[in-house]
């Protein structure tokens, strides 16, 4: 399998839930992103990791928990959601480094859904 | 504050004539700026990107122009075809080691057959 996938597709959880999304990249990249996609809204970068260390947290509420326990595995893990957490949740990779365009490339999403 | 607007939410074009979709931003530290094509249901795709010291990039149909002195940018993709119909995004990077991106709210592209 190539490119960069996310599980699970589709996610509906109640708001005392706990549940994970993974995202794994075959590229070779060594960065690794969560954006959240609302309706009607920009994309916005949650969390960036930088050779398996994090380097951004965009004043994400920390009942967004992200994990990277190696340069292909990203989790995000969900606990205590509020039905406005409700989103498309994208994973991305791209090489580390400034030079070039070097653009992200996006796993599918998931479309979680907070009840 | 939006750094990135994507002023049009929708734009519809004739197959076979040019589409043109508008982005603007108002940081002058974005070193990069990137155009991303979404269809329903999957990921964002990379489509094309221009640095901030050129105007102009090209590549096959589509073509991004880069007018610094305006923060404006534009994508046009000639000839338009029906697969074209798709969510465009603008996006802008701040230079340094990661890849950080900034995006706009999109332009939904109906090309009409």
């Amino acid at each position: 399998e190539t490119g960069v996938t996310q599980t699970p597709r589709h996610l509906v959880m109640g708001m005392t839930n706990k549940k994970s999304l993974k995202c794994e990249q075959h590229l070779g990249h060594n960065a690794m992103y969560w954006y959240k996609q609302s309706a009607k809204k920009p994309l916005e970068l949650m969390f960036v990791y930088s050779l398996e260390e994090r380097v951004e947290n965009n004043s994400v509420p920390s009942r967004f928990s992200p994990e990277c326990p190696n340069s292909s595995h990203l989790f995000l893990h969900l606990h205590t959601l509020q039905p406005e957490d409700s989103a498309l949740y994208l994973c991305a990779s791209s090489p580390v480094g400034g030079y070039g365009d070097s653009p992200l490339h996006f796993g599918n999403g998931t479309r979680l859904t907070v009840t | 504050d939006q750094q990135v607007k994507q002023n049009s939410p929708s734009l519809s074009v004739q197959e076979g004539r040019i589409s043109i979709l508008n982005c603007d931003y108002t940081n002058s530290m974005f070193d990069y700026f990137l155009w991303y094509k979404k269809y329903p249901a999957e990921g964002p795709t990379f489509l094309i990107s221009i640095s901030s010291i050129k105007d102009k990039n090209e590549d096959g149909r589509f073509t991004v122009f880069l007018n610094k002195s305006a923060k404006h940018l534009s994508l046009h993709i000639v000839p338009s075809q029906p697969g074209d119909s798709a969510v465009y995004f603008c996006a802008a990077r701040y230079g340094g080691a990661t890849n950080k991106l900034i995006f706009g709210t999109g332009t939904l592209l109906a090309v009409q057959p």
